[in-house]
């Protein structure tokens, strides 16, 4: 199975910063990533998929970028509402694999 | 709007089996694959199970491999989970996940609101 890789697995940061999270796999999967927002008690939501694509919806402070085994999640400037846990999952393949989560927290 | 409405969820015995649903609307049901992901109290999120739109091919983690068998009725937009022999470790909350095509070979790019499932004497 692929592994997925996120880092760090917590940050504490303010409003208004800019925020990066990475998501490493353990193989090649082009760009067949998405990036998940999870707020306490919530459904995940959809974010990215195919590593850059901002899915309909979603505010234009998120992006996200690279291919291959190496993957960015970046808020440009971080929103109260932007205080969530990130998940990146892959689909390259099956078994499709989640990262471990990124929790965003409050500095 | 995309609607996943996931029902059938409660307390089991170890040993037990349960049956969730989910109900589908605001898409033509039979063009997308769709899945089933849970997440234990406290963990992260675990893909289990997807399958297309037609429910021609099925794809399913080894660790429910076996014991838990989705399903679908496309005449009734309706997405099911079978789990047998349910342990407690199985305890989690179980979401319904839509893909964005019909092969299985799509990203996830809706949820439902989640079944708590309890496995627990």
């Amino acid at each position: 199975a692929i592994q997925m890789t996120q880092s760090p697995s917590s940050l504490s940061a303010s409003v208004g910063d800019r925020v990066t999270i990475t998501c490493r796999a353990s193989q090649d999967i082009r760009n067949d990533l998405g990036w998940h927002q999870q707020k306490p008690g919530k459904a995940p939501k959809l974010l990215i998929y195919a590593a850059s694509s901002l899915q309909s919806g979603v505010p234009s402070r998120f992006s996200g970028s690279g291919s291959g085994t190496d993957f960015t999640l970046t808020i440009s400037s971080l929103q109260p509402e932007d205080f969530a846990t990130y998940y990146c999952l892959q689909d390259y393949d099956y078994p499709r694999t989640f990262g471990q989560g990124t929790e965003v927290e409050i500095k | 709007e995309v609607q996943l409405l996931e029902s059938g969820g409660g307390l089991v015995q170890p040993g037990g089996s349960l049956r969730l649903s989910c109900a589908a609307s605001g898409f033509t049901f039979s063009s997308y694959a769709m899945s089933w992901v849970r997440q234990a109290p406290g963990k992260g999120l675990e893909w289990l199970s997807t399958i297309s739109g037609s429910g021609g091919s099925t794809f399913s983690a080894d660790s429910v491999k076996g014991r838990f068998t989705i399903s679908r009725d496309n005449s009734k937009n309706a997405l099911f989970l079978q789990m047998n022999s349910l342990r407690a470790e199985d305890t989690a909350v179980f979401y319904c996940a839509k893909d964005k095509g019909d092969s299985g070979y799509y990203p996830i790019d809706s949820w439902g609101q989640g079944t708590l499932v309890t496995v627990s004497s």
